[in-house]
């Protein structure tokens, strides 16, 4: 069974720009989550969504936002890029919001 | 905000020493106790999970320990070796208000030295 997958796995960027990331879950697997790591600060959860419904969401700003297909597949997107965004955003799917979380391996973003 | 503390923060240890990483939450309806490893330049992946029903785990030389009454439960690496050099981050998970979450530790870098 194939993994997560993310696209792209880098990217580059300038300030005030815009970007979409996008994650494909394993098959079957319903529930993704997104994370933001950065050196230092661990594993920071962005949100999660479940049959196209945002169940949680995390202490990040509103330039943050994501959406959920039908096919469970998932984007995030940053608006208004700032230097700070720059980090490694990771996903992560489960069967469901209570099962082990499987993660991708990661979209490298670039802010300049 | 529910936190899951996770110590210490770096550890070096000897070719074929034991690691311990130690971790502790606030939840005690958090039910499931995972363990994930991360190499440089990857995500991070499932290498051991506990639920509160045992107070060990064991796979090769990986061992949960889980202290219930405490909300503590560590990562025991026994015989340490350089490849097993890498980030570790504890998480714990179950229903919280506004649903289930799963709460990550901070992490550790372990540096096992040969």
């Amino acid at each position: 069974k194939a993994g997560v997958t993310q696209t792209p796995r880098y990217l580059i960027k300038t300030r005030g720009q815009q970007v979409t990331l996008s994650c494909s879950p394993i098959s079957g697997h319903r529930s993704v989550s997104w994370y933001q790591q950065t050196p230092g600060q661990g594993l920071q959860f962005l949100f999660e969504y479940f049959s196209e419904t945002q169940r949680n969401k995390g202490n990040f700003p509103g330039r943050f936002s994501g959406r959920q297909f039908s096919n469970s597949r998932s984007e995030m997107n940053v608006s208004t890029l700032e230097l700070g965004d720059s980090a490694l955003y990771l996903c992560a799917s489960s069967l469901g919001p209570a099962d082990t979380q499987y993660f991708g391996p990661g979209t490298r973003l670039t802010v300049l | 905000q529910q936190q899951v503390k996770q110590s210490p923060q770096s550890l070096i240890v000897q070719k074929g020493g034991i690691s311990i990483i130690n971790c502790a939450y606030e939840n005690t309806a958090f039910d499931y106790f995972p363990w994930y490893q991360q190499f440089p330049g990857k995500g991070p992946a499932l290498l051991i999970a506990i639920r509160p029903d045992v107070s060990e785990k064991k796979e090769g030389r990986f061992t949960i320990s889980f202290n219930k009454s405490a909300k503590q439960f560590s990562l025991h690496i026994m015989d340490s070796q350089p490849g097993d050099s890498a980030t570790y981050f504890c998480a714990a998970s179950g229903r919280d208000t506004g649903g289930f979450k799963t709460i990550f530790g901070a992490g550790t870098r372990l540096f096992v030295k040969a």
